[in-house]
């Protein structure tokens, strides 16, 4: 069942770093791919998205990068904060539906 | 506060027992979706509606579960004869189809068998 792959589990960034977390996906119907960002007791929350027909979406400190060669796509959160820590789940569906999530990556930024 | 509503927010149940979640999507949201997240995992797809129709099931949905949305409003995730593998997480979103179909996600119910 798992068609997207997310790496890595866990992330411990000082703040003001950058964050970077990877995934890769098996369907290429898929064309929505989503970053999702929850907080314990929280459903997720649409961070950014992305559709394959660019290479690069920036949204604030939010970046996501798509290679669709490579079947791969990676956000990148500039000057983390305390306030990023959360665990972080990549999704890729087709035409926004079924969407199939990684396992996610909890994020945890040092002060 | 007009984002996806879920009851019960906790919910705990003997082995054996009947159980039922409801959730109340964004309203003029014409798909609904169900999701299902245990410990440590993304959530997994389970169902979706659009309006009163379910259009698809996820082989995850057993003969135990059913999905209603009688109305296409509120919906209903009913889970027989529970056993301990059904505790869980289980999360609603609902999107408008056209409004680039941005799924928002409720607070989840969680489910724990005994």
């Amino acid at each position: 069942q798992q068609q997207v792959k997310q790496s890595p589990q866990s992330l411990i960034v000082q703040k003001g770093g950058i964050s970077i977390i990877n995934c890769a996906y098996e369907n290429t119907a898929f064309d929505y791919f989503p970053w999702y960002q929850q907080f314990p007791g929280k459903g997720p929350a649409l961070l950014i998205a992305i559709r394959p027909d660019v290479s690069e979406k920036k949204e604030g400190r939010f970046t996501i990068s798509f290679n669709k060669s490579a079947k791969q796509f990676s956000l990148h959160i500039m000057d983390s904060q305390p306030g990023d820590s959360a665990t972080y789940f990549c999704a890729a569906s087709r035409d926004n539906n079924d969407m199939r999530f990684g396992a996610g990556t909890r994020l945890t930024v040092k002060p | 506060d007009t984002g996806v509503s879920q009851n019960p927010r906790h919910k705990i149940t003997k082995r054996g027992q009947n159980v039922t979640f409801r959730c109340d999507p964004i309203s003029e949201h014409n798909r609904l979706y169900w999701y299902r997240q245990t410990l440590g995992q993304g959530p997994e797809f389970l169902t979706y509606f659009q309006n009163e129709a379910q259009l698809e099931k996820s082989r995850l949905l057993s003969d135990r579960f059913s999905a209603e949305r009688p109305k296409g409003s509120f919906s209903t995730l009913e889970i027989q004869r529970t056993e301990q593998g059904d505790s869980a997480m289980y999360l609603c979103a609902s999107s408008l189809v056209g409004a680039k179909n941005i799924q928002y996600f409720g607070a989840g119910t969680r489910l724990s068998v005994l």
